[in-house]
C-alpha cells in the first residue's frame, strides 16, 4: 500500500535551520510530484509549493520562497524540505502529500506531518 | 490567488442529523474542488474530488455538488466519527489554495 512516513518532530531556535524528509513507499517514487503543505496549529492549511520527482525541479508558492528548498533522494525515494533562517512564524506542521494520479490535483495520499517547533 | 471562502466556521449538530458545508471561489473554479476531513492529529484524508466524486472508501453519506463559484459538502445521518475539521481545495489554478475550515461537533 501506498505510504508517506515523515521524520520526527524538530524543536529549533530562530535563526537555525530544519530538513524534514519525506519517505515514499508502495509505488515508483519518480512516477508523481510530491507536494508540501503547511499547517499552523489549530489553523488552516496552506500550500507550499511542489517538486517534479522525475527532473527533481521544484516550484514554490510566493510565500515559501528563498528561505525554503524542496530536494530529492531517489533512490531512497524521499522528498525533503529544508527550512534556513528559521523564523518563529514557521512554528506549523509540515505535511507532504501526493496526488491521485497523473493530471490530478487533489491529494490522496499524506504523509503524517512533521511537527517544527521555533522557540528560542 | 484564488480565495476559497468557507463557512460555517463551526458547526454543532446531533446524530442523525444532516449538516451542509459551504465554500465560496473567488472566481469560476470548473468544478476543480476537493473536499478533506481531518480529525484531531491526524492529517487530511480526501473525502470527494471533482466536486461531487466520492474517493474509493469513503462512506456514501457524504456528498459534494455545486458548481462555477459555489460548492457544498453535505453528511447526511451524522455519525459520532464524523468530528473533525473540514476543508475545501480547488485546484483550478495555481496556487493551490485551501478554505479555512469548518470544525463539526457533535451537539
Amino acid at each position: 500500500q501506498i505510504q508517506l512516513v515523515q521524520s520526527g518532530p524538530e524543536l529549533k531556535k530562530p535563526g537555525e535551520s530544519v530538513k524534514i524528509s519525506c519517505k515514499a513507499s508502495g509505488y515508483t517514487f519518480t512516477d508523481y510530484a510530491m507536494h508540501w503543505v503547511k499547517q499552523v496549529p489549530g489553523k488552516g492549511l496552506k500550500w507550499m509549493g511542489w517538486i517534479n520527482t522525475y527532473t527533481g525541479k521544484p516550484t514554490y508558492a510566493d510565500d515559501f520562497k528563498g528561505r525554503f528548498v524542496f530536494s530529492l533522494e531517489a533512490s531512497a525515494s524521499t522528498a525533503n524540505l529544508q527550512i534556513s533562517n528559521l523564523k518563529n512564524e514557521d512554528t506549523a506542521n509540515v505535511f507532504c502529500a501526493r496526488v491521485e494520479s497523473s493530471y490530478t490535483y487533489w491529494f490522496a495520499y499524506w504523509g503524517q506531518g512533521t511537527l517544527v517547533t521555533v522557540s528560542s | 490567488d484564488i480565495r476559497m471562502t468557507q463557512s460555517p466556521a463551526s458547526l454543532s449538530a446531533s446524530l442523525g442529523e444532516t449538516v451542509n458545508i459551504e465554500c465560496l471561489a473567488s472566481e469560476d473554479i470548473y468544478s476543480d474542488l476537493a473536499w478533506y476531513q481531518q480529525k484531531p492529529g491526524k492529517s487530511p484524508q480526501l473525502l470527494i474530488y471533482n466536486a461531487n466524486s466520492l474517493q474509493n472508501g469513503v462512506p456514501s453519506r457524504f456528498s459534494g455538488s455545486g458548481s462555477g463559484t459555489q460548492y457544498s459538502l453535505k453528511i447526511n445521518s451524522l455519525q459520532s466519527e464524523d468530528v473533525a475539521t473540514y476543508f475545501c481545495q480547488q485546484y483550478n489554478n495555481y496556487p493551490l489554495t485551501f478554505g479555512s475550515g469548518t470544525k463539526l461537533e457533535i451537539k
